[in-house]
């Protein structure tokens, strides 16, 4: 399985709306409601964000949200705030019961 | 509340083999399904597999079958993940996480354990 694809970087202003897209296939992202989205500071160990599209776990802002189009979706954060600043990954179910990351994506608060 | 605590960094020569341990506490660890996922340094994340305790169950990414094994403990509510044939591109974090049955979302993980493999 190759890696769904995110962009490398982006960056916002505080306060400013970001979309981090992430792309893949029929055989992942467009044949299932499966995708999660994960936030990563600095050594620390991956916090779960979104789960199946666009839910959001408890104890998650309502700035972060969640959606798919075809086989891309979308994480988008509103308001940004500083502590937004880390490496997000998207992750979707696929064939055979596998799981595929994608690459990941460094979101710069300016 | 569901916790996983992962065993300490290890440091192996090439062609060896690493286990690293993964201990739940909190909840029905039977009932749980446990992933890995790697970070090689400055890298991205990487599924790698997951064991079904309560079948005995693994399955594995295709890029690591045949050199990974995934087993549970239900008696120590403990998975290992034993990586065989170590080379240098093993050198990562290796996470353990609960996963959502049939949802394939991971929450919570394991603090990460550090492989380096040295030749």
């Amino acid at each position: 399985q190759s890696a769904l694809t995110q962009p490398a970087s982006v960056s916002g202003s505080p306060g400013q709306s970001i979309t981090i897209s992430c792309t893949g296939t029929s055989n992942n992202v467009g044949n299932f409601n499966l995708v999660s989205w994960y936030q990563q500071h600095p050594g620390k160990a991956p916090k779960l964000m979104i789960y199946e599209v666009s839910k959001r776990p408890s104890g998650i802002s309502n700035r972060f949200s969640g959606s798919k189009s075809g086989n891309t979706a979308s994480l988008t954060i509103s308001g940004l705030q500083a502590e937004d600043e880390a490496d997000y990954y998207c992750c979707s179910y696929a064939d055979s019961s596998t799981l595929v990351f994608g690459g990941g994506t460094k979101l710069t608060v300016l | 509340q569901v916790q996983l605590v992962q065993s300490g960094a290890e440091v192996k020569k090439s062609g060896s083999s690493v286990k690293v341990s993964c201990k739940a506490s909190g909840g029905t660890f039977s009932s749980y399904t446990i992933s890995w996922v790697r970070q090689a340094p400055g890298q991205g994340l990487e599924w790698m597999g997951r064991i079904i305790p309560i079948l005995g169950k693994a399955n594995y990414a295709q890029k690591f079958q045949g050199r990974v094994t995934i087993t549970a403990d239900k008696s120590t509510s403990t998975a290992h993940m034993e990586l065989s044939s170590l080379r240098s591109e093993d050198t990562a974090v290796y996470y353990c996480a609960r996963e959502v049955p049939a949802a394939a979302w991971f929450d919570p993980w394991g603090q990460g354990t550090l492989v380096t493999v040295s030749s």
